[in-house]
């Protein structure tokens, strides 16, 4: 079993619509989840972290995770053309482990 | 956020040749940094962790007499990977980690894509 797995998708969003990002892990010792966004060619840059059950919100953007069901999520509401990328889950104790991405397309 | 500087962004080489990446923290000090080779249309596979003043720890498969690693200060590490062969022809990003409570954020450079003739 992988430690962090994604759904590869890919995932097409009509413009406007939300856009739900869904990610499972399976060491318990992560304290930490990071969601990254890559463009096609370019290196990811980080979107959000969080390490708190719950929900993190940040403009259009809320991350959740769920310890005990070793889930965690990302949630892009208002999607624009602009979000079309792959979006990377990374988490671990000691060093970042990364799921294999979700290739997102906001259809205008 | 936190800036990591990686150079070269694009190298073209001769097979057997050896190309030295670096990777700097630009405005904090990172006792940590990562080495990642990503393939066109699959996701980031670390390398090798890269810490400042000890040796680096490399992941399974990865040869570390071919991919040298040093992390000499707590601003720059530096991937070589030498006697290069078209089969290493890769993008390979450094990420350099922020510490914090609960946290361990990475931040990444912009990659370096790497074609062996």
């Amino acid at each position: 079993q992988k430690e962090v797995e994604q759904n590869s998708g890919p995932l097409s969003v009509p413009e406007g619509a939300i856009a739900s990002l869904n990610c499972t892990y399976s060491d318990r010792g992560s304290q930490s989840f990071f969601w990254y966004r890559q463009y096609s060619g370019k290196s990811p840059e980080l979107i959000m972290f969080i390490y708190s059950n719950g929900d993190k919100e940040d403009g259009r953007f809320t991350a959740q995770l769920n310890k005990a069901s070793q889930y965690v999520s990302l949630l892009i509401r208002d999607s624009q053309p602009s979000d079309s990328a792959t979006y990377l889950c990374g988490g671990g104790a000691q060093k970042l482990v990364f799921g294999q991405g979700t290739r997102l397309t906001i259809n205008p | 956020g936190a800036v990591v500087s990686q150079h070269p962004s694009w190298v073209i080489c001769k097979s057997g040749t050896s190309v030295k990446i670096e990777c700097r923290s630009l405005d904090f000090q990172a006792t940590t940094m990562f080495w990642y080779r990503q393939f066109p249309k699959q996701s980031l596979m670390l390398m090798a962790t890269s810490n400042e003043g000890s040796k680096a720890t490399y992941e399974q498969g990865v040869e570390k007499d071919k991919f040298l690693i040093n992390h000499a200060s707590l601003t720059l590490s530096t991937l070589t990977v030498t006697s290069a062969h078209p089969e290493d022809s890769s993008f390979y990003i450094c990420s350099a980690r922020l510490a914090g409570v609960g946290k361990n954020i990475q931040y990444f450079g912009a990659g370096t894509r790497l074609s062996v003739l």
